[in-house]
């Protein structure tokens, strides 16, 4: 199979401070991983596009200096979320693309910020 | 643009067979993919289809995609408690993120 991890699984975090979160994908290469948000009961909704090796591609409306997202190895994102407030609280989950004919998107169990 | 829809809720008897259906917009869709989300976890990938198949079966579940109506649907026989969850169902175009739809909360009762 293909494994993605998240950590931490859920955070809490005062209003303010940073929030770093790792996206690995466990048994497979992943040149290009994705971070998505998703709100209760919503659906997910795609925030930025990381390539290794580069810059993130950030959706319209996404503050790239809000959400700094490195891609520094084939097996690790990360997602900092700076100087957060309370409408950051989210589930965000991340994806990794596995380099096979069909490009499938693998997903992590996602990690719950809750801001105080 | 791309736009991707589902009904929202979904109630069956545990034994029954599950339908839940979705619609797409862009017909530049290269696969369409089935996820199932469980409360509080992450997106679990059940199945996905090309766009030149018209079927795929794999085990209890079943997807059908009719190309010309931009319709897929994902059909789980025997249904059993253990399948209540949400599902979406995903498009993929010429750009690599996937288009996700609003999800279907399926609820199994024993």
């Amino acid at each position: 199979g293909a494994v993605v991890s998240q950590h931490p699984s859920w955070v809490i975090c005062k209003s303010g401070t940073s929030v770093k979160i790792e996206c690995r994908s466990l048994d497979f290469q992943a040149t290009t991983m994705f971070w998505y948000r998703q709100f209760p009961k919503q659906s997910l909704m795609l925030m930025a596009t990381s390539n290794e090796g580069s810059k993130a591609t950030y959706e319209q409306g996404v503050e790239k200096d809000k959400f700094l997202i490195n891609h520094a190895s084939l097996t690790l994102s990360t997602l900092t979320v700076t100087s957060a407030h309370p409408e950051d609280s989210s589930f965000y989950i991340c994806s990794g693309e596995r380099p096979d004919f069909t490009d499938t998107q693998y997903f992590g169990p996602g990690t719950r910020l809750t801001v105080l | 643009g791309e736009d991707v829809e589902q009904s929202l809720f979904l109630s069956v008897r545990e034994g029954d067979s599950s339908v839940i259906n979705c619609t797409y917009t862009d017909s530049s869709s290269t696969y369409l993919y089935w996820y199932k989300q469980e409360p509080g976890a992450g997106l679990q990938l059940l199945t996905y289809i090309f766009s030149n198949m018209d079927m795929k079966q794999d085990q209890r579940l079943t997807v059908l995609l009719n190309k010309k109506d931009k319709h897929l649907s994902l059909r789980i026989a025997d249904t059993q408690t253990g399948d209540s969850a949400i599902y979406f169902c995903a498009e993929r175009t010429g750009r690599r993120a996937l288009t996700f739809g609003s999800g279907t909360r399926l609820q199994v009762q024993p």
